[in-house]
């Protein structure tokens, strides 16, 4: 089946700094990537749409110059955590493919998350 | 605006025993709704998914889930559990249009042997 890889599968990094988190579609061509974030026993948040070629697309409250999403093929999108901080520590999951459902693109598959942590 | 509540985040069950996972949407427009697992150190998967056609829903590993507009339920059920089903259970809506795609917290299964 579908494999969506998704790297590092944790991280920690100090205070300050850039982490880059990647999401690769194995055996398939994603035009279309979202990238979830969820805190501990809390739903996930869509934080983006990244199609491919285009710019992304954020949800309220997510800052996109923190939150930098490159989707630059149709195999792999990045997010980049910019200036990490410790309330940036989370879970971030991101999945590839879409399956129109009426007029919603429901994800498909996932990757398995990163664990970021900021100390 | 849409939202999703899962009764429970802790549902512990004996192998071989009904399964019942609840899930309650709020939406103000018909919802096509869906069930997702995650089992340990995964990603994602779905499970089957409502979108307004029979209000009975049948996935995949034996679960099922039905729709009740009268409830704004989309339980997902199972009629006899397995270890392998141990995992942690998302329930998501959407109202249909663009991305908007919304997760509840999780239930995380626990099948007693």
């Amino acid at each position: 089946g579908a494999v969506v890889s998704q790297h590092p599968s944790w991280v920690i990094c100090k205070s300050g700094t850039s982490v880059k988190i990647e999401c690769r579609s194995l055996d398939f061509q994603a035009t279309t990537m979202f990238w979830y974030r969820q805190f501990p026993k809390q739903s996930l948040m869509l934080m983006a749409t990244s199609n491919e070629g285009s710019k992304a697309t954020y949800e309220q409250g997510v800052e996109k110059d923190k939150f930098l999403i490159n989707h630059a093929s149709l195999t792999l999108s990045t997010l980049t955590v910019t200036s990490a901080h410790p309330e940036d520590s989370s879970f971030y999951i991101c999945s590839a493919g879409a399956e129109t459902t009426g007029g919603s693109n429901s994800p498909l598959h996932f990757g398995n998350g990163t664990r970021l942590t900021v100390t | 605006a849409q939202s999703v509540t899962q009764l429970g985040s802790h549902v512990s069950v004996s192998e071989g025993a009904l399964v019942l996972l609840r899930c309650n949407y709020s939406s103000s427009v018909p919802p096509y709704l869906f069930w997702y697992v995650q089992y340990p150190n995964q990603g994602l998967q779905l499970l089957l998914k409502y979108t307004s056609a029979a209000t009975l829903v049948k996935g995949i590993n034996g679960f099922e889930a039905e729709f009740k507009k009268s409830e704004t339920s989309f339980h997902l059920t199972k009629p006899s559990a397995h270890m392998s089903d141990a995992a942690e259970y998302f329930c998501a809506v959407s109202e249909g249009t663009g991305n908007q795609f919304y997760f509840g917290t999780g239930t995380s299964l626990t099948v007693i042997p």
